[in-house]
């Protein structure tokens, strides 16, 4: 399973585009990109995923560059239902478990 | 997306009491479930991995006779905390693989159940 870093918080203002970073310098060749998001006391909701390029759905963009090394999650015009905490994950169909990280709680500001 | 249920979504309970925590999956057959636990503001924590008709594998720490795990069907796993203590107060989190055979694997989440033990 490749290991992935974000940054442990961040802080925005409504109406503004955050993009959240992921780190994962070992991701194997069949690993996709997965983020997912949870607000607190509930379970994380899937957002994203992707395996290279970009991907756009209705909630967010995912931007991964060529090396697959990285990913950024993009929210485009944030608002206060925002925050939450994201967490990005690597790993294929193959994996038996799926490991999270820390996760990046996201504060947005009025 | 897939719908995941986990009921109770609370539960009090006394020390030295068994506490059992259901998770279904409504709309999809899911082979693989896992189980999880959170602390407040810290990251979700894979507790076992759960195959239906199979014994469930355990994290390293996880004490298979106190979290006993049963996934008897496609749609149904439970996690019975045994003889709980206020040490096993957390959060716990079920979650389901909905894979189709196409991309990446995704999980649907339940919405977790907050165990207190008094």
């Amino acid at each position: 399973l490749a290991k992935t870093t974000q940054p442990i918080s961040m802080d925005s203002y409504e109406g503004q585009e955050v993009n959240i970073t992921c780190s994962h310098n070992n991701i194997a060749t069949n690993d996709y990109i997965t983020w997912y998001q949870q607000f607190p006391s509930q379970g994380p909701r899937f957002i994203i995923q992707g395996y290279k390029t970009k991907v756009t759905n209705e909630v967010a963009s995912l931007f991964i560059p060529a090396d697959r090394k990285s990913s950024t999650l993009s929210l485009p015009r944030v608002s206060l239902s925002d925050t939450a905490v994201y967490y990005c994950l690597v790993g294929d169909i193959r994996d038996d478990k799926i490991i999270f990280g820390k996760g990046t709680r996201l504060h947005i500001l009025p | 997306g897939a719908v995941v249920s986990q009921h109770p979504s609370r539960v009090i309970c006394k020390s030295g009491t068994s506490v059992k925590i259901e998770c279904r999956s409504l709309d999809f057959q899911a082979t693989t479930m896992f189980w999880y636990r959170q602390f407040p503001k810290q990251s979700l924590m894979l507790m076992a991995t759960s195959n239906e008709g199979s014994k469930a594998t355990y994290e390293q720490g996880v004490e298979k006779d106190k979290f006993l795990i049963n996934h008897a069907s496609l749609t149904l796993s439970t996690l019975t905390v045994t003889s709980a203590h206020p040490e096993d107060s957390s959060f716990y989190i079920c979650s389901a693989s909905s894979y189709r055979g196409q991309g990446g694997e995704k999980l649907f989440f339940g919405s977790g159940t907050q165990l207190s033990v008094l």
